[in-house]
């Protein structure tokens, strides 16, 4: 059965610290890798992920895919009050796409 | 726990025609479902939110004659694309929120192509 799981299910920060969120899975004919920001309505796209030790940077964001270990990472740097989300990830395999439960994030001042 | 199922998973369909996709909350109550339509760069664009037992709400630039979406039950959601054209052609996901202001749980989606 495809899933998608993702820890920690939640995660409570200072601002100005770095976290780490992961993502394994396990899919019949893996597509990609996705990650997403949840806040209000839809999931904000942030990374495709296709190709296993490639790094994926976009401002203190980044994230890394392995395809040997079925996992990726999402990594977040100096983190800000914003960042407070939840945090999507998700698998495309054939015509499915599987997300996991997602990391609430919350981000002290 | 807490699962979407989302049927179809694929669907090919002649212009003109309508389709229903289907999202079934399996083993939690779901009155809050939410519909998604996702773009080829892969962000998702909500097209409305579906509350059990009363009408939708849906978001701005979203037909609602042509994107009928009924809740009739806490359990069952659907979207029904009614004179489907080719450019309705997408993925569509479905979500519900299992825990109140907290978590999503998300259907596999459902590829319309319409021809």
């Amino acid at each position: 059965e495809d899933k998608v799981v993702q820890s920690p299910l939640s995660l409570v920060v200072h601002e100005g610290d770095t976290v780490t969120l992961n993502c394994s899975y396990e899919v019949t004919n893996f597509r990609s890798l996705l990650w997403y920001k949840q806040e209000k309505k839809a999931p904000t796209f942030l990374f495709m992920l296709t190709s296993s030790g490639i790094e994926k940077k976009s401002g203190r964001l980044s994230s890394i895919l392995d395809k040997k270990e079925l996992s990726s990472i999402l990594n977040i740097t100096a983190t800000q009050t914003g960042d407070s989300a939840i945090y999507l990830c998700a698998t495309r395999g054939g015509d499915k796409i599987i997300f996991g439960k997602g990391t609430r994030l919350h981000i002290l001042p | 726990g807490a699962v979407v199922s989302q049927h179809p998973s694929r669907v090919i369909c002649k212009s003109g025609t309508s389709v229903k996709i289907e999202c079934r909350s399996l083993d939690f109550q779901a009155t809050t479902m939410f519909w998604y339509r996702q773009f080829p760069k892969k962000s998702l664009m909500l097209m409305a939110t579906s509350n059990e037992g009363s009408k939708a709400t849906y978001e701005q630039g979203v037909e609602k004659d042509k994107f009928l979406i009924n809740h009739a039950s806490l359990t069952l959601s659907t979207l029904t694309v009614t004179s489907a054209h080719p450019e309705d052609s997408s993925f569509y996901i479905c979500s519900a929120r299992w825990v109140e202001d907290y978590g999503y749980t998300f259907g596999s989606g459902t590829r319309l192509t319409v021809v």
